[in-house]
């Protein structure tokens, strides 16, 4: 089963920033935080990873809390482009794969 | 270009038969997996392989059948056995080591029996 928790759909302004939650409280301290998303009928793309720290990269920053219990994704500047289902993962660097529901994010325009 | 090449990406069979989903990456990968997914659902793992001639059975390995003969390849065999077989499958690939150990995916094989 899936670690996470993720809303199952939310909705974000085009131009404003999308902040997408997820919940992962029994995330033990070997485990990393991934991101993905999947636009309609396409293969999964990765957009970022962290363990601990916020980390930063061209498509989003990701927000872990202190507690490592919850994160936060950030697209800065959401475009239409942007509208797909965004899977949070939880798992140690060389395990499997197990992806949840996600969050399906439409981008208004 | 490196990549992970899925194909074909629409196969049609009869129900009954067995059919092989092609999955080839030259990313030089050590971890393989296959993923299905169905309309409006999330993927479900079927098969990863962490290594050549090693793998494991996912959430839904019943009805399908792999091999990892060589470290670009991981070919999937959906049975007849297989009682719902139309689905969008997925394959991807990941490295096991250095800083970043994310998967890259093919662009999946929608597969449709009939």
């Amino acid at each position: 089963d899936a670690k996470t928790t993720q809303p199952t759909s939310m909705d974000c302004a085009e131009g404003r920033a999308a902040n997408l939650p997820c919940n992962h409280s029994t995330i033990s301290g070997n485990e990393y935080v991934y991101w993905y998303r999947q636009i309609h009928s396409q293969g999964p793309q990765y957009i970022i990873h962290g363990l601990k720290n916020n980390e930063t990269n061209e498509m989003a920053s990701l927000i872990i809390t202190e507690d490592r219990k919850s994160s936060t994704l950030i697209l800065p500047h959401a475009t239409l482009r942007d509208t797909a289902v965004y899977y949070c993962i939880v798992r140690v660097r060389d395990d499997k794969i197990i992806f949840g529901k996600g969050t399906r994010l439409h981008i208004l325009p | 270009d490196g990549g992970i090449t899925q194909s074909p990406k629409y196969l049609f069979r009869k129900e009954g038969q067995n059919v092989t989903l092609s999955c080839e990456q030259n990313l030089n990968h050590d971890a393989m997996y296959w993923y299905r997914q169905d309309p409006g659902q999330g993927l479900r793992l079927i098969y990863y392989s962490q290594i050549v001639n090693d793998f494991q059975k996912g959430d839904i390995a019943e009805g399908y059948s792999v091999s990892r003969e060589k470290k670009e390849s991981f070919p999937l065999t959906v049975t007849s056995a297989q009682k719902n077989p139309t689905a969008f499958y997925l394959c991807a690939s990941s490295t096991r080591q250095g800083p970043g150990t994310e998967a890259f995916f093919g662009q999946g094989t929608r597969l449709t029996v009939v």
